[in-house]
C-alpha cells in the first residue's frame, strides 16, 4: 500500500523557519516525481513545489521561489521541504504527493501536516 | 491561486446525477489530461479519475469524467449519502510547469 506521511508542522513566528518532512513506503520512492501542494484554512489546493527522482531538478511556484528549498534522501525514503521567511500567507497544510506520470498532478497524496505562520 | 474555474456548490437528492463542471484555458486542459479529486472534511485528497476518464481501482463506476476542449466535467450518478465532499479538478499547466488545481466544489446530498 502507498504511503506519505507528513510531520514537522506547528506554529512559526513571521520570518521564522521550518523544515517539513515526508516519508514514502509501499513503492520505489526514488522512481516517483514528487510535489509540495498547501491548503490554506477552508481555501483550495495550490501547488508549491516539485523535485524530479534523484533530486537534481527542482521547480517552485513564484509564491515561494527563494524562500523554500525542497530536496529528497532516496537512501531514507524521505523528501523535505525547508521553508524560510514565512508569512502569514504561508499558513496552510502542507501535503507531499506523488506523481504517477510525468507532467501530471499527483496520483497518491499524504495526509498533510499543519503550518501555522503567527505571532 | 486557482486556475480552473468550478461552481462553489452542487446538490442532489439521493440516486440523483449530479456534475460538476471545470473550466481551463490551452494552457492547461486544452492541452493536458484532467484529475478529479474527492476530499472528504479534515482529509486528504483522494484520486477519482485521472487521464480525463480513467477510474482507479477501487473507485466505484457511478464516477465519470470527460473533457472538450478547454472545459471538463465530473458526473456522479446514483448519488449516496457519503459522496457529500469538497471535489477538485487538476490539470498540468504548460506555462507554469506544475498542476493547477480547480476552485472546488462542495457537493451535498440533500
Amino acid at each position: 500500500e502507498v504511503q506519505l506521511v507528513e510531520s514537522g508542522g506547528g506554529l512559526v513566528q513571521p520570518g521564522g523557519s521550518l523544515r517539513l518532512s515526508c516519508t514514502a513506503s509501499g513503492f520505489t520512492f526514488s522512481n516517483f516525481w514528487i510535489h509540495w501542494v498547501r491548503q490554506a484554512p477552508g481555501k483550495g489546493l495550490v501547488w508549491v513545489s516539485r523535485i524530479n527522482t534523484d533530486g537534481s531538478y527542482t521547480s517552485y511556484a513564484d509564491s515561494v521561489k527563494g524562500r523554500f528549498t525542497i530536496s529528497r534522501d532516496n537512501a531514507k525514503n524521505t523528501l523535505y521541504l525547508q521553508m524560510n521567511s514565512l508569512r502569514a500567507e504561508d499558513t496552510a497544510v502542507y501535503y507531499c504527493a506523488r506523481v504517477g506520470d510525468y507532467d501530471h498532478p499527483p496520483d497518491y497524496w499524504g495526509q498533510g501536516t499543519l503550518v501555522t505562520v503567527s505571532s | 491561486q486557482s486556475v480552473l474555474t468550478q461552481p462553489p456548490s452542487a446538490s442532489g437528492t439521493p440516486g440523483q446525477r449530479v456534475t460538476i463542471s471545470c473550466s481551463g484555458s490551452s494552457s492547461n486542459i486544452g492541452s493536458n489530461y484532467v484529475y478529479w479529486y474527492q476530499q472528504l472534511p479534515g482529509t486528504a485528497p483522494k484520486l477519482l479519475i485521472y487521464r480525463n476518464n480513467q477510474r482507479p481501482s477501487g473507485v466505484p463506476d457511478r464516477f465519470s469524467g470527460s473533457k472538450s476542449g478547454t472545459s471538463a466535467s465530473l458526473a456522479i450518478g446514483g448519488l449516496r449519502s457519503e459522496d457529500e465532499a469538497d471535489y477538485y479538478c487538476a490539470a498540468w499547466d504548460d506555462s507554469l510547469s506544475g498542476p493547477v488545481f480547480g476552485t472546488g466544489t462542495k457537493v451535498t446530498v440533500l
